[in-house]
């Protein structure tokens, strides 16, 4: 069975630019999660999606927003690069919508922000 | 919501040394506790888990028992290899809803041949 798969693997782009991330999940799961990776702040959760539906969010700016399509796959986008945007972008995917769940993580999408 | 606390590292052992990695947490309820392993240029992977008090989560040597009393899930394991070395991450439910965790800061392993 395919893990999830996250593209592209390496991105740089500079200050003012929008970049798009794409996650897709292992099949059957139709939970999709996204978190920020940095050496300053961790890992903090950005949004989680389930069926198509935004349920949770977490503390970014409105730049940051995501979406999920009918086959379980998401994307999000940043859009006005800022420098500090730099991370490891990784997504995670469920099975089911309970909060014990396993995640199963993606090997992320290094942003570069110049 | 609920958050956890983690040993910062790094933490550096000869091979074959007796490791713990301390995390604490606190929360609403009693959800379930994970220990996740990053490798260097990796995602991160479910190293183990446990989903009520008293349980003990082991894979791969390593152990961590879900301790409602002191509130920790300490990881453990009795013989380090080389190739143990990576970050590794306490993570719990982030809230009472939703597939969303909460990390500790991640602790560096690394081991000496």
């Amino acid at each position: 069975k395919a893990g999830v798969t996250q593209t592209p693997r390496y991105l740089i782009k500079t200050r003012g630019q929008q970049v798009t991330l794409s996650c897709s999940p292992i099949s059957g799961h139709r939970s999709v999660s996204w978190y920020q990776q940095t050496p300053g702040q961790g890992l903090q959760f950005l949004f989680e999606y389930f069926s198509e539906t935004q349920r949770n969010k977490g503390n970014f700016p409105g730049r940051f927003s995501g979406r999920q399509f009918s086959n379980s796959r998401s994307e999000m986008n940043v859009s006005t690069l800022e420098l500090g945007d730099s991370a490891l972008y990784l997504c995670a995917s469920s099975l089911g919508a309970g909060v014990n769940n396993e995640q199963f993580f993606g090997p992320g999408t290094r942003l570069t922000v110049l | 919501g609920n958050s956890v606390t983690q040993m910062e590292g790094p933490v550096t052992l000869s091979e074959e040394a007796f490791l713990t990695i301390n995390c604490t947490y606190t929360a609403t309820g009693y959800p379930s506790l994970f220990w996740y392993v990053q490798y260097p240029g990796e995602g991160l992977q479910l190293l183990l888990k446990a989903t009520k008090a008293d349980d003990k989560g082991s894979n791969k040597g390593f152990e961590a028992t879900y301790r409602k009393e002191t509130t920790s899930f300490h990881l453990e394991k009795g013989s380090v290899q080389v190739s143990d070395s990576a970050v590794y991450f306490c993570a719990l439910p982030r809230g009472t809803a939703g597939n969303m965790l909460t990390f500790g800061g991640g602790t560096r392993l690394m081991v000496k041949p």
